[in-house]
Formats: structure tokens, C-alpha cells, sequence
């Protein structure tokens, strides 16, 4: 079975500029969950996705949205990008979400903001 | 009461060593405990989980125990081998709240 696939791999971007992060989860799996990991501050959890619908929601400003599609792949996107989105952004999926099931992860989206 | 603290911030073990891993939480209503490895370069995988019901759980060199009275649980490695050199996450949830609540992370180096 193929793992989780998150493209692009690495990206840099401008202040100001938005970005569009693309993730493909395992065969099946309908619920996508989304991070950002910094040095130090440990996985912080963006939304969740479970069949199309945004299931939970982390605490980060509105310029970080995503949205999953019928196929159960999902695109996060953050908009009028800041020095401080410069993250390494992981997805994860499961199959029914993440509280009792093991999420499995991909390797990660690393964002640069100059 | 929905943080998990996690300590160390950093380990470093000698080969053949016991780490040691600590997490408290506060919220009484998590009943699933999992913990994590990520390599450097690759995204996080499960490595061992424990519910309440029990208060030890053995996968080869891992073991977690479990305090429910004192809200804390811990990952113990037994051994300890330069390529469990990681870093280690753990992370509570309950059914109701769809999402992981996680750790802040432990960077262990294992020293040959």
C-alpha cells in the first residue's frame, strides 16, 4: 500500500505570497489531519478533514484554510504568507480520525518564507 | 487542560542505556495514549499505544507505563542503540475530540 504523499517537497515563497500544499493519504482512508511542526513547539495541529468536511479546527488565524476533495485528497493553503509560517507542514490520514486510530504521516511539506 | 507537558526537552543516553520519556496531562477524560518517532527527514510513526485499562505495556524495548492517579505516563527504552536516536512525541486524545493532543517533543541522542 502506498504511503501518504504530500507535494511539493520543499517550496520558498515571499512575504505576502500564498501557497498551496497538496496531500494524498492512504488507499481508503477518509480522514486527513494537518501540522505544523517548528523546533521547539512540537506538532501543532492546523484542521482536520473527515469526508469533505472540516471536522476540527487548531488555533491558527484564517489565513490557513484547506479543504478535501471526494477522493479524500487535501490542500491546505495559507494566504498573505508571513516570516512565521516557515515550518515544516505534515500531513496525516486515517482511517476514521485521529483520536483512537494510528495516523499515519507523510513526509512533510517544508515551507521558507524570505 | 488540554495540554500534554512533556519532559525532556533533550536526552542524551549512552548505548545500552534505559531513556526515559515523561508526559502529564490534565484532562481525565483522555483514555488513549500513543507515542511517536520521527527520524530526521520523515514524518512521525507510531511506535507504541496504551489505553487506561492497563498500566504497562511491552513492544520489544519499549514499554510505556501508566499512572492514571497521577495523570502522567512515560516511554522507557530498554537498550538503548544509536538508531533510536529521534525524536519522541507523545499525545493523548479521547473518542469525542477527533484530534491528538500532542507534546512538545523529546530530542534523544543516543551515543555510541
Amino acid at each position: 500500500k502506498a504511503g501518504v504523499t504530500q507535494t511539493p517537497r520543499y517550496l520558498i515563497k515571499t512575504r505576502g505570497q500564498q501557497v498551496t500544499l497538496s496531500c494524498s493519504p492512504i488507499s481508503g482512508h477518509r480522514s486527513v489531519s494537518w501540522y505544523q511542526q517548528t523546533p521547539g513547539q512540537g506538532l501543532q495541529f492546523l484542521f482536520e478533514y473527515f469526508s469533505e468536511t472540516q471536522r476540527n479546527k487548531g488555533n491558527f488565524p484564517g489565513r490557513f484554510s484547506g479543504r478535501q476533495f471526494s477522493n479524500s485528497r487535501s490542500e491546505m493553503n495559507v494566504s498573505t504568507l508571513e516570516l512565521g509560517d516557515s515550518a515544516l507542514y505534515l500531513c496525516a490520514s486515517s482511517f476514521w480520525g485521529s483520536s483512537y486510530n494510528e495516523q499515519f504521516f507523510g513526509p512533510g511539506t517544508r515551507l521558507t518564507v524570505l | 487542560q488540554q495540554q500534554v507537558k512533556q519532559s525532556p526537552q533533550s536526552l542524551i543516553v549512552q548505548k545500552g542505556g534505559i531513556s526515559i520519556i515523561n508526559c502529564a496531562y490534565e484532562n481525565t477524560a483522555f483514555d488513549y495514549f500513543p507515542w511517536y518517532q520521527q527520524f530526521p527527514g520523515k514524518g512521525p510513526a507510531l511506535l507504541i499505544a496504551i489505553r487506561p485499562d492497563v498500566s504497562e505495556k511491552k513492544e520489544g524495548r519499549f514499554t510505556i507505563s501508566f499512572n492514571k492517579s497521577a495523570k502522567q505516563f512515560s516511554l522507557h527504552i530498554m537498550d538503548s542503540q544509536p538508531g533510536d536516536s529521534a525524536t519522541y512525541f507523545c499525545a493523548a486524545s479521547n473518542y469525542s475530540n477527533y484530534q491528538l493532543i500532542w507534546g512538545a517533543g523529546t530530542k534523544l541522542i543516543i551515543k555510541p
